[in-house]
């Protein structure tokens, strides 16, 4: 069966530090991957996704990057915190061909102070 | 489309009652509709799913419908529990896009 993890589950970070949030699948081979944030009591917003290695789409311009180094291995980075980055950051993949069903990690819960 | 930056709607019933939950798209496009549930804290758990060539699918204890004249989904949760408490989130795709698009979501709350 799949599984997905991310790490860290929370991390409380000062503005201005860089962040490097992972996330890694086991049990599939070429999954697509996503980043979404999540504000407190709001909805999903989608960041990054990857239908490969290399292959990085952004949604929204933002102080955020992803990479895809490996291909089950996806890293949301930034070099400098702002506040407005704090929220909860979720992983998902999806199988490449449909991608229609995402499952999703556990989640990293990021405050920025 | 996206609603991220919207408070969540609130739906409260009462233990033992049945939950309706509803969803409305814009696409007429999208041919592919899922529900997620989210506990507090954690990442959303896909619940049921369904096919536009679909009216109705159901689960254990969950039944998902698709009005595709209206443009209108819903999960109906029967006898609800203290376990149902969370947040639900449909979304939809369209054959060949490579993302979802998520509605905004709406918090379940049962009483005693």
């Amino acid at each position: 069966s799949q599984t997905i993890h991310q790490w860290p589950a929370t991390l409380v970070q000062p503005v201005g530090s860089p962040l490097s949030l992972e996330c890694t699948v086991e049990g599939t081979s070429n999954p697509n991957l996503y980043w979404y944030r999540q504000a407190a009591g709001r909805g999903l917003q989608l960041l990054f996704y990857s239908v490969g290695i290399g292959q990085i789409s952004s949604e929204v311009p933002q102080n955020l990057s992803a990479s895809r180094p490996q291909d089950r291995q996806f890293i949301l980075s930034s070099k400098k915190l702002l506040l407005s980055d704090s929220g909860f950051y979720l992983c998902a993949w999806s199988v490449r061909v449909p991608p229609d069903t995402q499952y999703f990690g556990p989640g990293t819960r990021l405050t920025v102070l | 489309g996206e609603s991220v930056g919207l408070h969540l709607p609130t739906l409260s019933v009462q233990e033992g009652d049945n939950s309706i939950i509803n969803c409305a798209y814009s696409n007429s496009a999208s041919d592919y509709f899922i529900w997620y549930k989210q506990e507090s804290g954690k990442g959303p758990q896909f619940i049921i799913d369904i096919r536009s060539n679909m009216d109705k699918r159901q689960g254990q204890r969950v039944t998902v419908l698709l009005n595709k004249t209206v443009k209108h989904l819903s999960l109906q949760i029967a006898a609800t529990q203290p376990g149902d408490s969370a947040v639900y989130f449909c979304a939809e795709n369209t054959q060949g896009a490579q993302k979802l698009v998520f509605g905004q979501g709406t918090r379940l709350t049962i009483n005693p």
